[in-house]
């Protein structure tokens, strides 16, 4: 089983539209988690940290359910400028610093 | 503009070349990463270098050689490679702990 799974996509959707993308992680000692966003040909980008409480930034709302260990992004009102890989992240931390482990990421395309 | 910057951002070379990857972090941080993008899969962690000593070597084969003289630069020699390593060579950095990475712009390498 992958460490952090996704949904490969591509999600096809209207410009206006609500997306949602989940992410499942399988290490229960992992403590940090976030979207990032990669643009074709581009290197990843940090989207935003995801809290257990859940958070909102703009359009986007990011949720962590650690008991049944998945994450999710919500987005509002899609725009054209949406249409991106959407990379679920998670990290721990062990003796050798920050380990990161990124899923392989869900395809967004966004249509007019 | 990151804060990361890699050059070259495109190599070709043949399997007897030697090359190396540049990279070089203006944001005070005492971490560095390289990780490897190929098509169709996530993004694999190869080294870890936590204030310039490396803390994690994910079984990457020994053609590829990092060096870190300091907390701002990280190298990737190159040598030997196979057309399997084509790939994106991408380098980040971030604070020790659990945090968010700051990638550079990538080194679209292709091996003949």
């Amino acid at each position: 089983r992958k460490e952090v799974e996704q949904d490969p996509g591509p999600f096809n959707v209207p410009e206006g539209a609500t997306v949602a993308f989940n992410c499942t992680y399988s290490n229960s000692a992992s403590q940090s988690f976030f979207w990032y966003r990669q643009d074709c040909r581009k290197e990843p980008k940090l989207l935003m940290s995801v809290y257990s409480s859940g958070n909102e930034d703009g359009r986007f709302t990011a949720q962590l359910n650690r008991a049944s260990q998945y994450i999710s992004l919500l987005i509002r009102d899609s725009k054209l400028s949406d249409s991106a890989t959407y990379l679920c992240v998670v990290t721990r931390n062990n003796n050798a610093g920050n380990m990161l482990t990124f899923g392989g990421g869900t395809r967004l395309m966004v249509k007019p | 503009e990151t804060g990361v910057t890699q050059t070259p951002r495109h190599l070709v070379m043949g399997m007897t070349n030697k090359k190396s990857l540049k990279c070089e972090q203006h944001l005070g941080h005492n971490a560095m990463y390289w990780y490897k993008q190929s098509a169709k899969k996530p993004l694999e962690l190869m080294f870890v270098y936590n204030f310039k000593e490396q803390t994690e070597n994910n079984s990457v084969p020994s053609r590829f050689s990092p060096e870190c003289p300091n907390s701002s630069h990280l190298f990737l020699h190159l040598h030997t490679l196979q057309p399997e390593d084509s790939a994106l060579y991408l380098c980040a950095s971030s604070q020790v702990g659990p945090g968010k990475l700051f990638f550079g712009s990538g080194t679209q390498l292709s091996v003949l």
